[in-house]
């Protein structure tokens, strides 16, 4: 079975800095994708970005990026220029597919707090 | 707009009832799916769906149970069974595709006392 371990319960940042929320994950799998959601207070789950695991680039979205280590089967986020919006609980997830299910993974989650 | 909607949004019982929690989904997706959310322990899968008429459990599916009668509806109800009933939860839905992500709805806060 695969299991996703977000070592950091609780992490705070200031306002404009950088921070890297850490992940982990095991697996058998060569194939399969990994996904950062964000879950502000109002609880919504919003996708933040998402990696494959057959492309050695890192993903970039505006000012979310990750560092993909696959032998090291390690996926974690940097947020640059942290902003008073990107407080939330962050959870790293991992998927992969099995014919049209989709079973998705996800870790317990770090609270991010942004501090003005 | 396509979306998920979940209604109520908080739902208090008393203990020893069932309830239903309402998932509806207007994304035309196949699969659905149901997550419980605790403090410190992410999300977890307690039942899914990948077709109409045909689901399975998850990790955690022991006290819960659900129908699939239509594409666009997948309810959730919690049994008297379930020992510890009051959590968040949350649907979600997957388009199927290779490497698809899940949508999620905005979620139902469920109080048991």
């Amino acid at each position: 079975a695969q299991t996703v371990t977000q070592s950091q319960p609780e992490m705070s940042v200031q306002e404009a800095e950088t921070v890297t929320l850490s992940c982990t994950y095991d697996t058998s799998e060569n194939n399969y994708y990994l996904f950062w959601y964000k879950q502000p207070p109002s609880r919504q789950m919003i996708l933040v970005i998402r990696q494959e695991a057959y492309k050695q680039q890192n993903a970039t979205e505006n000012r979310f990026s990750v560092n993909f280590q696959k032998a090291a089967k390690s996926f974690s986020l940097k947020i640059s220029d942290s902003q008073l919006g990107d407080t939330a609980m962050y959870f790293c997830a991992f998927m992969k597919h099995r014919g049209s299910n989709n079973d998705m993974r996800f870790g317990a989650g770090t609270r991010l707090t942004v501090k003005p | 707009d396509g979306g998920i909607t979940q209604s109520p949004k908080y739902l208090f019982r008393k203990e020893g009832q069932n309830v239903t929690l309402s998932c509806e989904q207007n994304l035309n997706h196949d699969a659905m799916y149901w997550y419980r959310q605790d403090p410190g322990q992410g999300l977890r899968l307690i039942y899914y769906s990948q077709i109409v008429n045909d689901f399975q459990k998850g990790d955690i599916a022991e006290g819960y149970s659900v129908s699939r009668e239509k594409k666009e509806s997948f309810p959730l109800t919690v049994t008297s069974a379930q020992k510890n009933p009051t959590a968040f939860y949350l649907c979600a839905t997957n388009p199927g595709y290779l490497g698809g992500e899940q949508y999620f709805g905005p979620g139902t806060r469920l109080t048991v006392t």
